[in-house]
């Protein structure tokens, strides 16, 4: 099976750098994806890692080592806008297998 | 875009009754996804569909069912409602699993 860990929150001031992370255990690595949840809404897709190192997209990245079972968001140069749920998520064949999710709040 | 479209934002229903959840896609995708989301829980996933007529149960399918008659249509049925069923149920669609999902806005279901 699979298990998934994330912090369930975690605090950030505006204009600095926050890093969620997130581990995993699961039997046959296909891919982890990571989504934005804001408070009431949909998630909304950030990213994909399915091989080794990181992925910058704007002032979001994410990295991934499959030998440690570890992945991280990273947010920079944090909006209040930022402020959301972070949810990683691992690939199993056509579906998703979700951690609990990571509530940032970020303070002016 | 692809646009995920579930049928009700906000449904109050009571203990017994059977209740219908709608979602529709609009970029023919193969594959459909029906998750509830409870604080602290994160997403369950309850069933899937990876092609018309098709399903696969989920993490926890007990008290629900579904149904895929239609390429962009997915139901979601509970057959006897009851208050443990109250959550927030969210619908998804994706073309294949490396591609990411989409959502639908959600339904928070009250059952009372």
């Amino acid at each position: 099976g699979q298990n998934i860990d994330q912090p369930t929150e975690m605090t950030a001031t505006e204009g600095a750098i926050v890093q969620i992370n997130c581990t995993y255990q699961t039997s046959g690595f296909n891919g982890l994806f990571w989504y934005q949840q804001h408070a009431g809404e949909a998630p909304t897709f950030l990213s994909y890692n399915v091989l080794d190192g990181l992925e910058e997209k704007g002032r979001f990245s994410s990295f991934l080592s499959r030998s440690k079972g570890y992945s991280y968001l990273l947010l920079k140069e944090l909006q209040m806008k930022d402020s959301a749920s972070y949810l990683c998520a691992l690939r199993d064949t056509d579906k998703l297998i979700f951690g609990t999710g990571t509530r940032l709040q970020v303070f002016p | 875009d692809v646009k995920v479209t579930q049928s009700s934002r906000y449904l109050v229903k009571r203990t017994g009754e059977k209740v219908f959840l709608e979602c529709v896609q609009d970029m023919d995708h193969e594959n459909m996804f029906w998750y509830r989301q409870d604080p602290g829980l994160g997403l369950r996933l309850i069933y899937f569909s990876y092609d018309v007529k098709m399903k696969e149960k989920g993490d926890i399918p007990e008290g629900y069912s579904v149904s895929r008659e239609k390429k962009e249509r997915f139901s979601l049925i509970l057959e006897s409602a009851s208050t443990n069923q109250t959550s927030m149920y969210l619908c998804a669609s994706s073309l294949t699993g490396n591609q990411p999902q989409h959502f639908g806005d959600g339904t928070r279901l009250s059952i009372l």
